[in-house]
């Protein structure tokens, strides 16, 4: 049973680029969320997606965004990066109508931005 | 929305002894609480969970209590050893979405 995977492990852009990164959810679950760890901090929630629709959204701007695909898996986009965006950017999946809705976190994709 | 506090930042303790850490939430429509383990370089792992209408949960050495009057919630790692060293995130959510809102982490170092 395949856990929730991440694509890629590292990345190093430059201010004014655009980014994407990728998730697989854990076998049978139908939810992803998306999350940003500064050093030194928790994940900060930035958006959840299901049924290929954006659920809910944290306090992120909109050079943020997302899609979800027909098989769940999950892309995050950020627009004109800046230096403030370099972070660990977690996923994670959960089944929807779970009592707890456990989250089950990726391991995570380095966004360093120069 | 939801705030949640954590402490202490850091924590050093010889192995065998007890660690807590304590948080706090502001939201009372929180009713999911769930701590999550980091080991250095490594994914959130959920370690153990607490519903609102349960005061006291344990899983073997680890037990998390809450108390919904003052908005309070701790873990309780009991015969701490080396590998307990990690950083622990609590969390807490509301809602039928539970989107945890994390605490900023505590660092445990455990001394052997």
């Amino acid at each position: 049973d395949a856990g929730v995977t991440q694509s890629p492990t590292h990345l190093i852009k430059t201010r004014g680029q655009q980014v994407t990164l990728r998730c697989s959810p854990k076998s049978g679950h139908d939810t992803v969320s998306w999350y940003q760890q500064a050093l030194g901090q928790g994940p900060q929630f930035i958006f959840q997606y299901y049924e290929e629709e954006e659920r809910q959204r944290g306090n992120f701007p909109d050079r943020f965004s997302g899609h979800q695909f027909p098989n769940y898996s999950s892309e995050l986009n950020v627009n004109a990066l800046l230096l403030g965006d370099s972070a660990l950017y977690l996923c994670a999946s959960s089944l929807v109508g779970r009592q707890n809705n456990e989250q089950f976190f990726g391991p995570g994709t380095r966004l360093t931005v120069l | 929305g939801e705030n949640v506090e954590q402490h202490p930042s850091t924590l050093s303790v010889q192995e065998g002894d007890s660690a807590v850490i304590k948080c706090t939430y502001s939201d009372s429509a929180s009713n999911y609480f769930p701590w999550y383990k980091q080991e250095l370089g490594k994914r959130p792992q959920l370690i153990i969970d607490i519903r609102s209408n349960v005061g006291e949960k344990k899983d073997q050495r680890i037990a998390v209590t809450l108390n919904k009057t003052a908005k309070h919630f701790s873990l309780h790692i009991t015969e701490t050893q080396p590998e307990d060293s990690a950083v622990y995130f609590c969390a807490g959510s509301a809602g039928g979405s539970y989107i945890p809102t994390f605490g900023r982490g505590t660092s445990l170092i455990v001394h052997p």
